[in-house]
């Protein structure tokens, strides 16, 4: 069994301001990491797939690294904006099934 | 969204009856994902198949709750005899294969009174 934890569980910033998130997992058994966007009523969706160590992937204001060895990935979103807002899941991949963490909540005031 | 149907959005039963949930994933998609959430839980896994097959139920209880994904249509998740406690957003995602991005249906809300 897989334990994905994130980091921290809620956020509240100013529109403007950068942030960052954090995905631990264990390291043994790894294929890939998922980060998704999840807004209130709708399906979430991917943002990202990652399966190498010191992968680095980049999508508009928002990038993500992944450090296999270590069993962490972060998440960085560039100059919040208020339609950022939403709850960020990070999910590894083991040997078929995706397991979630419990996601980051993000708020970002105007 | 990337494609994924799931029906009903919203579905409210009896205790002791019976809950259909379907899901049509993106076409040309043979892999197919159920997943739960509770109440201030995240996601939680149940069971993944295949057409045709069940690959990992680990996440399923262990009775009333039953998945199958047949040759022709939907994936269906199935619980009988329904409780309170099953109250819950029931997401099915789907993908192309099993190294691929995974996309996500709206999700189907059961509530039980």
């Amino acid at each position: 069994i897989l334990n994905v934890e994130q980091s921290p569980q809620s956020l509240h910033v100013q529109e403007g301001d950068s942030t960052n998130f954090t995905c631990s997992f264990p390291s043994s058994n790894f294929y890939a990491l998922h980060w998704y966007r999840w807004e209130t009523a709708k399906s979430p969706e991917a943002l990202f797939v990652m399966t190498l160590n010191g992968d680095e992937k980049k999508k508009g204001r928002i990038s993500a690294t992944l450090n296999t060895k270590e069993g962490y990935s972060y998440l960085y979103i560039k100059g919040s904006q208020p339609e950022d807002s939403a709850t960020y899941l990070c999910a590894t991949r083991g040997f078929q099934k995706l397991v979630f963490g419990t996601g980051t909540r993000l708020l970002v005031s105007p | 969204n990337a494609g994924v149907m799931q029906n009903p959005r919203h579905l409210v039963r009896r205790r002791g009856q019976e809950a259909r949930l379907r899901c049509s994933p993106v076409k040309g998609h043979s892999h197919v994902y159920w997943y739960r959430q509770l109440p201030e839980e995240g996601l939680k896994f149940m069971v993944y198949l295949q057409k045709e097959n069940i690959i990992d139920e680990s996440g399923m209880p262990k009775e009333r709750f039953s998945a199958e994904f047949p040759k022709e249509g939907p994936s269906i998740l199935r619980i009988q005899q329904v409780v309170r406690g099953d109250s819950a957003a029931y997401f099915c995602a789907s993908a192309q294969d099993s190294g691929n991005t995974i996309y996500f249906g709206e999700g189907s809300w059961l509530t039980v009174v």
